[in-house]
């Protein structure tokens, strides 16, 4: 099966990074992916890591490393906006579903 | 607007009553995918399909099932219900099924059992 490590809850400040981390389990690695979900709303997409290393879009950035099986997800320029819980996801063990992780509560604070 | 859209919205029912929950993915999308979500839970996944066929099968109880209709959207049915059921059951599409495929999920449907 597959799993999936990630803090509960992150506080910041406006302005500041923040950066949530996530380790996973699997077998078969295909891809790591970030959701955002503000309260009780739709999941949102946010980013896919294949491969290792650093893929930005906009003030969003997300990591990769297999070999330490591990990913984060970077936030810059935090807004108040930015609060909400994040979600990464691993799609392995030779299925295209992804498992979530349990999600982790990002409170940005003024 | 993710272009997914479920129906209905709120649902409020009794212990043992049977529940259909609605979802029409997004226009192109071939892949329709049903997750619940408890308090403080991650998204479960329960079941996929695939332009009409049933794909994968997750954590899905037996009293649950759904299906995948030649128009592409889906349904999901919930019996004999308990009070554990109450949850948001979420409906996600995806134009196909590889492991680069970004879900792109609705507003979801919250269930309340009493």
């Amino acid at each position: 099966g597959q799993s999936l490590e990630q803090p509960s809850e992150v506080t910041a400040v406006e302005g500041a990074i923040v950066q949530i981390n996530c380790t996973y389990q699997t077998s078969g690695f295909y891809g790591l992916s970030w959701y955002q979900q503000h309260d009780g709303g739709a999941p949102t997409f946010l980013s896919y890591n294949a491969l290792d290393g650093l893929e930005e879009t906009g003030r969003f950035s997300s990591f990769l490393s297999r070999s330490d099986s591990y990913g984060y997800l970077l936030l810059q320029e935090l807004q108040m906006k930015d609060s909400a819980s994040y979600f990464c996801a691993v799609r392995g063990g030779g299925s295209y579903i992804p498992t979530f992780g349990r999600g982790t509560s990002l409170i940005v604070h003024p | 607007d993710s272009g997914v859209t479920q129906t209905p919205k709120h649902l409020i029912t009794a212990t043992g009553q049977r529940v259909t929950l609605r979802c029409s993915p997004r226009s192109g999308d071939l892949s329709v995918y049903w997750y619940q979500q408890s308090l403080d839970q991650g998204l479960q996944f329960l079941i996929q399909y695939y332009n009409g066929e049933e794909r994968a099968k997750g954590n899905i109880l037996e009293r649950f099932s759904a299906q995948q209709f030649p128009d592409l959207h889906s349904e999901l049915n919930l019996s004999s219900l308990e009070l554990g059921d109450s949850a948001l059951y979420f409906c996600a599409s995806s134009v196909g099924e590889g492991s680069n495929q970004p879900q792109h999920f609705g507003d979801g449907t919250r269930l309340s059992i009493l």
